[in-house]
């Protein structure tokens, strides 16, 4: 079965670049009908959709991070990124990927354990 | 903020049913599936229910979903003490171009 693995610095400093990799195992990326996401999880809070992209290239973000984020798919290594420049504070969080669907199905399915990624300086 | 609102908690005793509410609006779940995650404390999410009703593979029959118009539900029947975590639904928004979840829900078995 598939299953996913983040992995990344889990410590920035202000106005750095975030970048996180999804390793995905246990099946082929090269599959048109998942869109490769990211999810992000303050502590306490609740899920918050980062974006995604399919293996085409075609990607889809959140309004409020768009200016500021990036997610690309790499099949030949299996795996995707996710880069978001500019952190403050509140992108403090745990950040997931996740396999998921196209967009009026749009689950997930599955879940990478997850990265804590803390914004400090 | 998040587009889709649900109760903050809910709770009822073991064997009992719990049921979550998930509301939105036309541009989310009134034109698009909603799925349904539950989040154990410090896991990650797992989907329990995806377009609207369907279960996926090893998920018990306790776990139901259903939907009307711009609202969807939840409802967990015999209720067990690990059933204990946070609920979200999710959708897509096409007036966003983007994935929503809920406000999440936190079960509580009393």
């Amino acid at each position: 079965q598939v299953q996913l693995q983040e992995s990344g610095p889990g410590l920035l400093k202000p106005s750095q670049t975030l970048s996180l990799t999804c390793s995905v195992s246990g099946g082929s990326m090269n599959n048109d009908v998942y869109f490769w996401s990211w999810v992000r999880q303050p502590a306490g809070k609740g899920l918050e959709w980062i974006g995604r992209s399919a293996t085409s290239g075609i990607t889809d973000y959140n309004p409020s991070l768009k200016s500021r984020v990036s997610i690309s798919v790499d099949t030949s290594k299996n795996q995707f990124s996710l880069r978001l420049s500019s952190v403050t504070a509140a992108d403090t969080a745990i950040y997931y990927c996740a396999r998921g669907t196209a967009s009026t199905y749009n689950w997930f399915d599955p879940w990478g354990q997850g990265t804590l990624v803390t914004v400090s300086s | 903020q998040s587009v889709l609102t649900q109760p903050p908690s809910v709770s009822a005793a073991p064997g009992q049913k719990v049921t979550i509410s998930c509301s939105g609006g036309r541009s989310n779940i009134g034109n698009n599936y909603v799925s349904w995650y539950r989040q154990l404390p410090g896991t990650a999410p797992k989907l329990l229910i995806f377009e609207n009703i369907k279960r996926p593979s090893g998920i018990p029959d306790r776990f139901s979903g259903s939907n009307s118009g711009t609202s969807a539900t939840l409802v967990i029947t015999g209720l067990q003490t690990g059933d204990e975590a946070d609920y979200y639904c999710g959708t897509w928004d096409s007036r966003l171009s983007a994935g929503v979840f809920g406000t999440g829900t936190k079960v509580t078995v009393l």
